[in-house]
């Protein structure tokens, strides 16, 4: 049980480029998300997904895209990435119970912009 | 999700109990209240979550008193290892964005 995998782990961009960060997650789960954590800061919502063929925007979404054809695959994109978003990403997975779950992580991306 | 209001950072020595408040006083009905840890370089890892009263597992307790406009993670007798973040959510996790705040950064001093 691979739980949440990100890909790639590392990546260096220049400025104009465009890439897509991949997260996947074997527990059947219906939500998926991604964030962006800067140095000291908290995590930031940027998209997340409640199901296979919707997504939503979190808090802070410009200059990103998502796609969630397949239920075990949420895919975040960069069309033209910027020194702004040199960050960490984490995608995150959890079940759609009322009440309250647990949400699983996966190990980052690195992203840096140059 | 209900916003949450946590300590920015604290220190406390190993094998002290540390103590975390936070407070959420527009909790809803349906939320949750959970608490994660994330270390330097990895994602956050679910530690507990309750609803009311006392929840307690191999790693914390949680205690929510019955107004539940705040609740505390206890953590007993820290070691070195439990420098962290830690982050505390409110909500009904399962149908809305999960959205963290800023966290209390715990140092534990030899």
């Amino acid at each position: 049980n691979a739980g949440v995998t990100q890909t790639p782990k590392f990546r260096v961009l220049k400025t104009g480029q465009s890439m897509t960060l991949l997260c996947a997650q074997d527990m059947n789960h219906e939500y998926m998300y991604w964030y962006r954590q800067d140095p000291g800061m908290g995590l930031r919502l940027i998209h997340y997904s409640v199901g296979e063929g919707t997504t939503a925007k979190g808090e802070v979404p410009d200059g990103y895209n998502v796609s969630r054809l397949k239920k075990q695959n949420f895919l975040l994109g960069l069309e033209s990435a910027a020194p702004s978003q040199t960050s960490v990403y984490f995608c995150a997975s959890t079940f759609a119970r009322r009440g309250g779950t647990e949400a699983f992580f996966g190990q980052g991306t690195r992203l840096t912009v140059v | 999700l209900a916003k949450t209001t946590q300590p920015i950072s604290m220190d406390s020595y190993e094998g002290q109990e540390v103590n975390i408040t936070c407070s959420h006083n527009n909790i809803a009905t349906n939320d949750y209240i959970t608490w994660y840890q994330q270390f330097p370089s990895q994602g956050p890892r679910f530690i507990i979550q309750g609803y009311k009263t006392k929840v307690t597992n191999e790693v914390a307790s949680l205690f929510i008193p019955a107004d539940r406009k705040s609740s505390t993670l206890s953590l007993p007798r820290v070691s070195l290892s439990d420098t962290a973040v830690y982050y505390c959510l409110v909500g009904d996790t399962g149908r809305r964005a999960l959205t963290f705040g800023s966290g209390t950064r715990l140092q534990v001093q030899p």
